[in-house]
Parts: structure tokens; sequence; C-alpha cells
């Protein structure tokens, strides 16, 4: 089962900032947080992925709070092409032979 | 970046056949996994595939239904067999940069069984 918990939907105004939460209260000392999203009839992209302290690159921040049982997505300057289903997923990486256990997701309505 | 290909992108099959899905990537990589996408529905793992070893399978998959070649470095096959409307979805193979540890998918196959 995913180790995650999301908000079902959300919307956006497209300009604006998008943040995006989620739970992962049971996560353990050695599993990473990791976004993907999926836009519609496409594979799933990766976005970001963390330890334990922020991260972030030319698509998204990862804030991860200092207890590490919650983290949020921040697209910054959202458009219309944002408009995806995004996972929040928790993971050990090669610890646990690199699986990735989706759960529902969040799926993000960027709007005029 | 992984660039992944999958043949076919799409296929309606008739109840009882199987179908054979290839995924190609431009790379070597020892990790590549099989999910499956059920209308409507998030991702499930149905095995990961490394090479020189038997697939792993998930719980509730099993290889006589979902046999997995993986031949190569390269190269993985999933077969779907004897299959019925339940099995029409998205399917998709993914594999992980042993560096960065970031998974890239293939454009999925998309299954009709009728």
């Amino acid at each position: 089962d995913a180790k995650t918990t999301q908000p079902p939907s959300m919307d956006c105004a497209e300009g604006r900032a998008a943040n995006l939460p989620c739970n992962h209260s049971t996560i353990s000392g050695n599993e990473y947080v990791y976004w993907y999203r999926q836009i519609h009839s496409q594979g799933p992209q990766y976005i970001i992925h963390g330890l334990k302290n922020n991260e972030t690159n030319e698509m998204a921040s990862l804030i991860i709070t200092e207890d590490r049982k919650s983290s949020t997505l921040i697209l910054p300057h959202a458009t219309l092409r944002d408009t995806a289903v995004y996972y929040c997923i928790v993971s050990a990486g090669d610890n646990q032979g690199g699986k990735l256990i989706f759960g529902q997701g969040t799926e993000l309505s960027v709007k005029p | 970046s992984a660039v992944i290909s999958q043949k076919p992108s799409r296929d309606i099959c008739q109840r009882g056949t199987s179908l054979t899905i290839q995924c190609q990537v431009d790379s070597q990589v020892t990790m590549m996994f099989w999910y499956r996408q059920q209308p409507g529905q998030s991702l499930t793992l149905i095995a990961t595939a490394n090479q020189g070893s038997e697939a792993t399978y998930e719980s509730g998959f099993v290889i006589d239904k979902f046999p997995i070649s993986r031949p190569n470095l390269t190269f993985s096959t999933l077969t779907v067999s004897n299959m019925s409307p339940e099995d029409s979805s998205i399917y998709l193979c993914s594999v992980e940069d042993a560096l960065s540890y970031e998974q890239y998918f293939g454009p999925g196959t998309r299954l009709t069984v009728t």
C-alpha cells in the first residue's frame, strides 16, 4: 500500500504558485520523498526528490518538514501545461529494489 | 535522462489470446520495472526485471499470467497471457538511473481486450 496521503484534487490560477501537500507520517529514516507527475495519456515524469533537506530544481521546490512526516511540492509559477496528476511517493531507492508504490495522487487543474 | 520506447503503442485483442509488449531503452540500465494502470486508476507495480535474474513479482501478479524476459541491459518484454477484458489497461515500463535514483517511464501500451 502507498505510504502517503494527498488531497484528491486542487485548483490553481495560472501564474500563481501551486502548493501540493503530502503526508507521510510513517516514513523511515532511509526513505526518500519523490514527486512524479502524469500528464493525461503520458507516462509519469520525474519532478524532484529529497531526503531531509529542502530541494530545488528547474521544475519545482520540495519542502520537507523537520520531522519528515510531511512535505510540500511547490510549482512557483503554474502554467496550463502543469495540469496533471501529481504523485508523492516515499521510497528507500535501491534499499528496496528501486520500487515506486504509487498512491492516488492529486489532480492539479491550472486555470486561466 | 533515458529515452524509452514501447511497442505496440496500443492494441485491441480478443479474450483468450496473448500479447507481448516490448520495452527498449537507449542506454544500459540494471533495473527495469513493469506497471499496469487500469482505467481511471493509479499505477500498480507488476514486477521488477533485472538482467541475469528471474523477475520479481508483486503480490497479486504471477509469472504464468505475466511472463517477463530481460535478455540484456537495454530491452525487456512483458507478455499478458490468456487475456480477459479485466486486463484492459495501460502497461508501462520504467528504468532507474543508478546515479540519480530517478525513474524514467515509457509512453505506455494501451491494451483493450474484447
